[in-house]
């Protein structure tokens, strides 16, 4: 089983519709990050969480929402999808003991039509 | 605030050819450098790091070495593979201990 699980792994949501994109994971890590990635955008920081209780904002977090609902779980909520969110989000965990080296999902890819 | 900056591609080479792709940062202090790696269809896993001026990272035959002088971190490799294809990112640990990513290059490699 992956380290860092995401579901789904494909969704096509209509404009204005609210979806959810879940991310578990089993390293124990208490960071996860929502990453969006565009081609020729590279990866960007939409919500970060460094604990349960700890929730930020990222560079790109209009339009996005998150709950930290467990050490395990974090997932991304937009409410009112648009077509420029089409994209291929990433969740990832970090771990502060081994200089923050982060460890990947697959990746969602969401397209909004 | 903290950037990460790298060449764009496509990066297009023969096999056993030499690579270099370039990574410069803008950052306040000495963060930790990284190369990021991703296969089609994959997420992005680890290839390197330095935590430190005048470290050398190395894996699976990549190097790069973090120059604070140049504020640099340029990957490179002696003899690429065609299974090497892939896009490469360069990202900085930044103060708040979040990774910031450059736009990624992709690399080809012909047999």
């Amino acid at each position: 089983d992956a380290d860092v699980t995401q579901t789904p792994r494909n969704r096509i949501t209509k404009t204005g519709k609210r979806i959810m994109l879940e991310c578990s994971q089993t390293k124990g890590h208490d960071r996860m990050y929502w990453y969006r990635q565009d081609p020729g955008l590279g990866l960007r920081l939409i919500y970060y969480s460094f604990d349960v209780k700890d929730i930020n904002k990222g560079e790109i977090s209009d339009g996005y929402s998150v709950s930290r609902q467990a050490q395990a779980k974090f997932s991304l909520s937009l409410e009112s999808a648009i077509p420029n969110q089409t994209a291929l989000y990433f969740c990832a965990t970090s771990d502060p003991d081994r200089e923050s080296e982060a460890f990947f999902g697959q990746g969602t890819r969401l397209t909004v039509v | 605030g903290d950037s990460v900056t790298q060449m764009e591609g496509p990066v297009t080479l023969s096999e056993e050819a030499f690579l270099t792709i370039n990574c410069t940062y803008t950052a306040t202090g000495y963060p930790s450098l990284f190369w990021y790696v991703q296969y089609p269809g994959e997420g992005l896993q680890l290839l390197l790091k330095a935590t430190k001026a005048d470290d050398k990272g190395s894996n699976k035959g990549f190097e790069a070495t973090y120059r604070k002088e140049t504020t640099s971190f340029h990957l490179e490799k002696g003899s690429v593979q065609v299974s090497d294809s892939a896009v490469y990112f360069c990202a900085l640990e930044d103060s708040s201990y979040k990774l910031i990513f450059g736009s990624g290059t992709r690399l080809l490699v012909r047999p």
